[in-house]
């Protein structure tokens, strides 16, 4: 039981350059979600999943695009990356929209 | 719009000391959801701790308990016998009940000093 795991760890894109960032959960949740976590910052919610096939924004959408084609994978993806999205990417999950979120070990994205 | 404030940047103690953490919260809502997760080194987020509004009786598991109140909107974590793993950033994050965001603090640095 992994829980909840990331690909890749780390990343350094170019600007203007794309990547997908890939979450995958063997929990049966049903809610996913993205967050970016900041320096001096908490996580803000970029875009969630209340079950397959839908997708929502969050407090900070711009920029980022997710699908969730599988109950257990949720994707983020970056068309044109910015040094503005330089950060580091949680995905979590939960059983419920009451339930507590389980989180993934993060992903580092670097944008020169 | 509710904001989550830790007003501890950063904190020292010597292990096996208790220390209390602070957080505040604005709302209006009656029921909601509070949590403290702590983040170490490695950068996993990790569940310390859960509370929910409607509950009166604290919230413990283990060394962690919670002080909350509700009148003051008041959660603060208070770490007993403080072990070297503790070492970690502490985030306090406020849920409405009607929402599925988690509203987070800027968090507190705690360093356990052997």
């Amino acid at each position: 039981n992994a829980g909840v795991t990331q690909t890749p760890k780390f990343r350094v894109l170019k600007t203007g350059q794309s990547m997908t960032l890939l979450c995958a959960q063997d929990m049966n949740h049903e809610y996913m979600y993205w967050y970016r976590q900041d320096p001096g910052m908490g996580l803000r919610l970029i875009h969630y999943s209340v079950g397959e096939g839908t997708t929502a924004k969050g407090e900070v959408p711009d920029g980022y695009n997710v699908s969730r084609l599988k109950k257990q994978n949720f994707l983020l993806g970056l068309e044109s990356a910015a040094p503005s999205q330089t950060s580091v990417y949680f995905c979590a999950s939960s059983y419920s929209r009451r339930e507590t979120q389980y989180f993934g070990p993060g992903t580092r994205l670097l944008v020169l | 719009a509710q904001t989550v404030t830790q007003s501890q940047p950063e904190m020292s103690v010597q292990e096996a000391e208790t220390v209390t953490l602070s957080c505040t919260y604005d709302t209006s809502e009656s029921n909601y959801y509070l949590f403290w997760y702590k983040q170490p080194p490695s950068r996993q987020m990790i569940l310390v701790i859960r509370q929910e509004a409607y509950k009166q009786q604290n919230a413990t598991e283990n060394r962690f308990s919670v002080n909350f109140q509700k009148a003051a909107k008041s959660f603060s974590l208070k770490i007993s016998d403080s072990q070297l793993g503790d070492t970690a950033m502490y985030f306090c994050a406020f849920m409405r009940d009607s929402n599925y965001q988690l509203i987070w603090g800027a968090g507190t640095k705690l360093i356990i000093k052997p």
